[in-house]
């Protein structure tokens, strides 16, 4: 069964820094990835996607992520955060049938 | 338009009871599944229903079941509550059962706390 790991558990960066969240997949035939946000007290939201095509996608909010298939990675990027980043960030594998999730990763924006 | 929505958002429940949570999928939708969140941890499958039949199960034991209705919203249930259930709850809504393109769409989950 396909399935991504997150390495990153919790991450602390200063306003305007730039980040960067490790997502590693295992192979299993078609690919299908995405990355969701969950924000204080919020339901999960959709960044982005990556299905088939160009391997750099764009977000919302400023979000991309890039599949490198020689990597099996799917590493979110923001060039500069903000405060209001602050949430839980989770990649995720699978289909509307079936998602598989990562451990998620904590990200704390300070001022 | 409406998302998503669950209910109830927040409830505590002794060990050995039994607890339903609802679930109103998006307008049009007709696929809902069923996602364990336990804290510090992402999400995980329970059930996915489609056109009322089930179309996948995830690794959770006979406790667990639910139902989808005629108006696509949906019922999960647990029976014989234990402590490690204490989770939130998570249903996610999408306009077809399958195929890569479908993005699902979540609700803000119920919190269950199991006493």
């Amino acid at each position: 069964a396909q399935s991504v790991s997150q390495h990153n558990h919790h991450v602390i960066l200063s306003e305007a820094a730039s980040l960067e969240l490790g997502c590693n997949y295992s192979y299993g035939g078609t690919v299908n990835l995405f990355w969701y946000v969950q924000y204080p007290g919020q339901h999960l939201q959709l960044l982005l996607k990556y299905f088939s095509g160009d391997p750099l996608v764009k977000g919302i909010k400023g979000f991309e992520a890039e599949f490198i298939k020689s990597k099996f990675s799917f590493n979110l990027r923001k060039p500069s955060v903000q405060w209001s980043d602050t949430a839980e960030y989770f990649c995720a594998t699978g289909t509307a049938s079936k998602l598989t999730f990562g451990t998620g990763t904590r990200l704390q924006v300070t001022l | 338009d409406a998302g998503v929505t669950q209910s109830p958002t927040h409830l505590i429940k002794t060990r050995g009871q039994q607890v339903t949570l609802r679930c109103s999928p998006i307008s049009g939708h007709k696929s809902v599944s069923w996602y364990q969140q336990v804290l510090g941890q992402g999400p995980q499958f329970i059930f996915q229903y489609y056109e009322k039949e089930e179309r996948g199960r995830g690794n959770f034991p006979d406790r667990f079941s639910a139902r989808q209705f005629p108006n696509y919203s949906s019922e999960l249930n647990v029976n014989a509550l234990l402590l490690g259930d204490s989770a939130l709850y998570l249903c996610a809504s999408s306009p077809q059962g399958t195929g890569s393109g479908n993005t699902i769409y979540f609700g803000e989950g119920s919190w269950l706390t199991v006493v």
